[in-house]
């Protein structure tokens, strides 16, 4: 079974510029939820997509933007992109209904900010 | 103060050492503790799942909870060079609730030959 899958693994862009990452969850899995591991910070929760709706979102600016797609795939967006926004954006994905102990990770897309 | 202290190391043990990872925690609410791994260039994989106080053993990996004291902890018995990663432990209010999923920053442990 292929796990959780991300792309691109590196991206690297300039300071206002605008940066779309990609998550395919394991086959079977509705749920998508999207982090940002920052440095020294651990993950931060950024948000929650499940049956192709947003159903939570942490603590970031609207510029941190996302869907699902019909097949629940995921796309991240970020906006105006900031230097402090460099980190390891890492997707995971859980079955339906949401009501377990695993969620499965991919190996994250590292962004670089200039 | 954050909700989850988790000390970041780096920790460096000979192989065989008996490693000790801890979490404080201020948030009573947590009720679901986890321990992920996280290689490096890879996602966090789930090691342990512990709910209630009191110790679950799987392996060479025991998982430790004290809610009274808000502290868990992760123990390593006869560590390996392949033991060696971050270790992140993480909490949840309840089951299912990733949205309200909490990371400590993670530990680093390198085991040495």
């Amino acid at each position: 079974e292929a796990g959780v899958t991300q792309s691109p693994t590196h991206l690297i862009k300039t300071r206002g510029q605008q940066a779309t990452l990609r998550c395919s969850p394991i086959s079977g899995h509705t749920s998508v939820y999207w982090y940002q591991q920052a440095l020294g910070l651990g993950l931060q929760f950024l948000l929650w997509y499940d049956e192709g709706e947003e159903r939570n979102r942490g603590n970031f600016p609207p510029r941190f933007s996302g869907r699902q797609f019909p097949n629940y795939s995921s796309e991240l967006n970020v906006n105006a992109l900031e230097l402090e926004d460099s980190a390891l954006y890492l997707c995971a994905s859980v079955p339906q209904g949401g009501g377990t102990d695993t969620q499965y990770f991919g190996p994250g897309t590292r962004l670089t900010v200039l | 103060q954050k909700e989850v202290e988790q000390d970041p190391g780096p920790l460096s043990v000979p192989e065989g050492a008996i490693v000790s990872l801890n979490c404080t925690y201020s948030n009573s609410a947590f009720q679901y503790f986890m321990w992920y791994r996280q290689y490096s260039r890879k996602g966090p994989e789930l090691l342990m799942y512990t709910y209630s106080s009191g110790n679950k053993e799987d392996g060479r990996f025991t998982a430790q909870v004290d809610k009274s004291s808000k502290y868990i902890s992760l123990f390593i018995r006869d560590s390996q060079p392949s033991d060696s990663a971050t270790y992140l432990c993480a909490m949840i209010p309840f089951i299912g609730g990733y949205n309200k999923l909490i990371f400590g920053a993670g530990t680093r442990l390198a085991v040495h030959p």
